[in-house]
């Protein structure tokens, strides 16, 4: 079974630019979480969808938003990117959500310059 | 609110060795689940091992266990007949429930496991 992907792998963009990143959850896993890992303020949780709809979300400004297909797969958007955003950005999908037992993508690298 | 204290920023260990990694986290909830996530080179998180707080047996998986202390607050991670590939970043987690019913993965800044041969 293909586990978590995302993309793309790496990307650099401009402050004050958007970005859009997507995660393809496994097969049959109804629940997609994003986080964000910077080495200052370690890994954060910025929201989780399930069948489309946001669940739950952590404590990220409203430039921070996503969404979740019928298929699963999710986007999260980035709108006027801040140096502060540079970051690793990790999702994770699971069968029921709860976070119970999250299996995590590679992530995607983001630089802002 | 919730929060994660993982006091030991980097621990070393001996190939065979046993290592334990401490955990704290602060929390007014009684029915909680905690985790530890190890986070190799590669950057993908995988999941250890888990654990709900209204089990009194502490979980077990192969060479990890854990202490959980509910009283304490404390839940520690034991790597037994530690291996080169256990050499990773360790985060404790904890499952945060919020006022208005919705949830949240609360990390702490983790461990770095060096395992030496």
């Amino acid at each position: 079974k293909a586990g978590v992907t995302q993309t793309p792998r790496y990307l650099i963009k401009t402050r004050g630019q958007q970005v859009t990143l997507s995660c393809s959850p496994i097969s049959g896993h109804r629940s997609v979480s994003w986080y964000q890992q910077t080495p200052g303020q370690g890994l954060q949780f910025l929201f989780e969808y399930f069948s489309e709809t946001q669940r739950n979300k952590g404590n990220f400004p409203g430039r921070f938003s996503g969404r979740q297909f019928s298929n699963s797969r999710s986007e999260m958007n980035v709108s006027t990117l801040e140096l502060g955003d540079s970051a690793l950005y990790l999702c994770a999908s699971s069968r029921s959500g709860n976070f119970y037992e999250q299996y995590f993508g590679p992530g995607t690298r983001l630089t802002v310059t | 609110a919730q929060t994660v204290t993982q006091s030991q920023p980097e621990m070393s260990v001996q190939e065979a060795e046993t290592v334990t990694l401490s955990c704290t986290y602060d929390t007014s909830e009684s029915d909680y689940y905690l985790f530890w996530y190890k986070q190799p080179p590669s950057r993908q998180m995988i999941l250890v091992i888990r654990q709900e707080a209204y089990k009194q047996q502490n979980a077990t998986e192969n060479r990890f266990s854990v202490n959980f202390q509910k009283a304490a607050k404390s839940f520690s991670l034991k790597i037994s007949d530690s291996q080169l590939g256990d050499a990773a970043m360790y985060f404790c987690a904890y499952r945060s429930t919020t006022q208005g019913g919705s949830e949240k993965l609360v990390f702490g800044k983790g461990t770095k496991l060096t395992v030496n041969p």
